[in-house]
Order: C-alpha cells, then structure tokens, then sequence
C-alpha cells in the first residue's frame, strides 16, 4: 500500500510570503496529524484531524497558520506570512481508525528555508 | 512538559555491538512508542509498550517500560549499519490530548561498519 505523500519536499522562499504544503494520507486512515520538527528536536503536533474535523489544533499559531481537511482525505497547511523562525521539516502523519489507531504513519516531510 | 526525554543525545557503536536508549517521561501514560527517523526522511514506527506490559520484543528489539519510574529502554541486538539513524520515544496524551503523541528530542545513533 501506498505511504503518506507530502508534496513538495523542499520549499525555499523570502520572509512575508506565504507557503503551502499538501499531505495525502494512506487510503482509509480517518486521523490526520500535522507536525512541526526543528532541527535537533523531536515532532511537535501542530493540529489533528478526525476526517474533516480539527480536533486538537491548540498548538497552531492561528495568526498565520491555517489548515483544511476538505472531504476528510487530503490536507493543506498553509503559512502567511512565513517568517524566519518557521524554517522547519513540516511532517504529516497518518492513523487509522479501529484496532492500531494508537500507531502514526509519517510522510518524508517538507522542508522549508525561509530567506 | 509531558515529553519524553531520551538519553543519550548520541551514541556510536560497531556492527554487531548492542544500542541501549533509554526514555523518561512525566506522566501517566496509556502507552509508549518507539520511532525511528533516517536522515532526511520521515518517522517510522518501530514498536508500542501498553501501560500494563513491563516487555515486549520485537525482530531484533527489546522494549522495556517501567512505570514507577516512568522509563522506557530500547534494546537494539547485533546492531547493523542500517540502524543507523535518530530514534525517538513517544508518549500519548490523555484526557483531551488522547492522540496526541509527545516526542523527545531522540539519541542519535551511529553504528560503524
């Protein structure tokens, strides 16, 4: 089967614009994580999805952060404006519903340098 | 911080030496999971311990999680160079946070041909 998809897999762009990045989690996995990882540091979650509802996003800055889950499949996070700290490996992650809904199955990340 | 907090930072062992990390965390937890993240990549799910297991093996693996003292170590066997990578423990939430996992910063491990 088919794992976590992140597109792009590397971004590079100025301060004060804005950037996008895509998941499309494994077919049939209902939970939807995004996480923030710096480097040296471990994933930090930054919202969670139940099909299309965020159910936990107290850790996203919502003054410049946004995230949809439109359909319950694939998500988008997107930054406006990206600022230098946010230079970071943006992590989408994946669960299932049911017996193993405790294991998350991670894309390979992008990467994002903000100039 | 519910984190984990694995030790040590970095470890450097030879091919077919064993890799003892260890974790510590701060509260109660349902379970405890074990991730690995080659360079560049993203994280791959290697093993959970539920609460009310003290052992689990896995392939080349031993996990052990003792909840008094809120730790948890992961036994790597017969180590290969294709160990090498960051390895994270991760702990779940509860209550509202049940499904979140909160991850320590990882011991970095580095097995020499």
């Amino acid at each position: 089967e088919a794992g976590v998809v992140q597109s792009p897999r590397y971004k590079i762009i100025e301060k004060k614009q804005p950037v996008a990045f895509w998941c499309n989690p494994i077919s049939g996995h209902n939970t939807l994580y995004w996480y923030l990882q710096n480097l040296g540091q471990g994933p930090e979650l930054l919202i969670r999805y139940e099909n299309e509802e965020a159910v936990d996003d107290s850790q996203l800055p919502k003054d410049r952060f946004s995230a949809e889950r439109l359909k319950g499949v694939d998500s988008t996070l997107k930054i406006q404006p990206a600022e230098l700290g946010d230079s970071a490996v943006y992590l989408c992650a994946s669960s299932p519903g049911g017996t193993g809904w405790e294991t998350q199955y991670f894309g390979p990340g992008t990467r994002l340098l903000v100039l | 911080s519910q984190q984990g907090e694995e030790d040590p930072q970095a470890l450097s062992i030879q091919e077919g030496e064993n890799a003892t990390m260890n974790c510590s965390y701060k509260t109660s937890i349902n379970n405890l999971q074990w991730y690995r993240q080659n360079s560049g990549r993203g994280l791959v799910h290697l093993i959970l311990i539920r609460s009310n297991e003290r052992e689990k093996h896995s392939g080349r693996l031993r996990v052990t999680l003792d909840t008094s003292k809120k730790s948890s170590s992961l036994l790597i066997t017969a180590s290969r160079a294709a160990d090498t990578a960051s390895y994270f423990c991760a702990t779940d939430g509860r209550g509202s946070t049940l499904g979140r996992l909160y991850f320590g910063r990882g011991t970095q491990l580095t097995v020499w041909p």
